[in-house]
């Protein structure tokens, strides 16, 4: 069974700060990975993608893939109120179709 | 460019009975995929259509189908509701030999 794993939280950090949000996953053979937003009862919103190992930065966002440990993290600099949403984790697997396996989420809270 | 539509934005139905779900997919997307998310969890791949055909499906009962027409847009059907349904469903679009999928707003659908 193929998963992904995320602490369900809540994060809760000052305006400003740094949040780290972590996800593993079970599967090797894992392909893609991807970093969603999601405010509530709204849909998810792709912040990061990444394919190989290392860092990779995009504005406030950094997302690290560590595929000899199995996980993929997000960095969220000069963390804002409005960064206040649930963060999901999900993955491709090869061969399979580009279907999204998706983690929980994270549900982090910055507080002014 | 116009993004991924979907329609009705809410629905409420009985249990027993039908409904459509409709969404548009991004501008030259060819790849779409219907997502079920119940609330507090994450999305759950219902299935993926691609130029036309079905193309992965998850663990959905068979009252769960689709279909995908010329102009890349889709519908997911669900026959005799149950209050389980009950959930947000989503579409979401990608280009072709492209992970990253971009999603509709969503439709929330309520079963009584």
């Amino acid at each position: 069974q193929k998963e992904v794993e995320q602490n369900s939280g809540p994060l809760s950090v000052p305006e400003g700060a740094i949040a780290s949000l972590n996800c593993t996953y079970s599967d090797r053979v894992s392909q893609s990975f991807f970093w969603y937003r999601q405010y509530s009862g709204k849909s998810p919103e792709l912040i990061m993608s990444i394919y190989s190992n290392g860092d990779k930065e995009d504005g406030r966002f950094t997302a690290q893939l560590n595929k000899a440990s199995q996980y993929v993290s997000l960095l969220i600099r000069d963390s804002q109120p409005s960064d206040s949403a649930t963060y999901l984790c999900a993955v491709t697997y090869a061969g399979n179709n580009r279907k999204l396996i998706w983690g929980l989420g994270t549900s982090l809270a910055v507080n002014p | 460019e116009t993004g991924v539509t979907q329609s009705p934005t809410h629905l409420i139905k009985t249990r027993g009975q039908q409904v459509t779900l409709r969404c548009s997919s991004q501008s030259g997307h060819n790849t779409v995929s219907w997502y079920q998310q119940a609330l507090g969890q994450g999305p759950q791949f219902i299935f993926q259509y691609y130029r036309e055909e079905e193309n992965g499906r998850g663990n959905f009962p068979p009252r769960f189908s689709g279909l995908q027409f010329p102009n890349y847009s889709s519908e997911l059907n669900v026959n005799a509701l149950e209050l389980d349904d009950s959930a947000l469903y989503l579409c979401a679009s990608s280009l072709p030999r492209d992970n990253e999928q971009f999603f509709g707003p969503g439709t929330r659908l309520t079963v009584l």
